[in-house]
């Protein structure tokens, strides 16, 4: 299995207040991503990293912001979260070239 | 733009019998791959099978093969002798060489359940 871990795995907070999660990964691939995953939409990219410092955003990027300082490790802040942002979050990395991208188990967030 | 179509929110298979889900996917890129993965009601997800746009075999992994006609924009997922363990959520998805970071793309999911 990829090495790949995300903290926490579950997390209830409340609106406004910030959020970050944490992805990690021991596989020295290159690319790293965020997704959400909600009812009906499959998972959609919220914001990528192609290498320490580099980042963009995915097509639900408002509201999210991201940080890679080391090849290891990728974060997602929620500055202020709301309730839209509820939703089961994957982190994700992937090798050089079209290759099979490998998931982290996942973390529940709850916005109350 | 990439795009990811699953039309089937849901399908039933009898054990032991085999099933397809269905996938279209829509690229202007020539170099691109197309995933799919199951998700248990675990959460977690699974790679499962892989097929490049290069590719001019259809891509077998034990009892799921891809069936990919490119001129269709078709990559559906057979999977044969269908097992209770099937019972999941299944994602087409694609990644094409001129997106950035080969970002991956993802259809809004079948889900699959297998009745003894």
């Amino acid at each position: 299995d990829a090495g790949i871990t995300q903290s926490p795995r579950h997390k209830v907070t409340e609106t406004g207040t910030p959020v970050t999660l944490r992805c990690h990964q021991t596989e020295n691939h290159r690319y790293m991503y965020w997704y959400r995953q909600d009812p009906g939409h499959g998972l959609r990219l919220i914001h990528y990293s192609y290498g320490v410092k580099d980042t963009d955003k995915g097509e639900v990027s408002d509201g999210y912001s991201v940080s890679r300082s080391k090849t290891e490790d990728f974060l997602l802040t929620l500055e202020s979260a709301t309730s839209s942002q509820t939703s089961v979050y994957f982190c994700a990395i992937s090798g050089q070239g079209i290759t099979e991208a490998f998931f982290g188990q996942g973390t529940r967030l709850t916005v109350v | 733009a990439q795009k990811i179509t699953q039309t089937q929110p849901g399908m039933f298979v009898q054990e032991k019998e085999a099933v397809t889900l269905d996938c279209t996917y829509d690229t202007s890129d020539q170099s691109y791959g197309l995933f799919w993965y199951k998700q248990p009601s675990s959460g977690e997800m699974i790679f499962l099978i892989y097929q490049g746009s290069y590719d001019e075999q259809n891509a077998t992994e034990g009892r799921y093969s891809l069936n990919f006609q490119k001129a269709r924009k078709s990559a559906n997922l057979v999977i044969s002798a269908s097992q209770l363990g099937d019972s999941a959520m299944y994602f087409c998805a694609m990644r094409a060489r001129q997106t950035g970071a080969n970002n991956l793309f993802f259809g809004t999911g079948t889900r699959l359940t297998v009745i003894p």
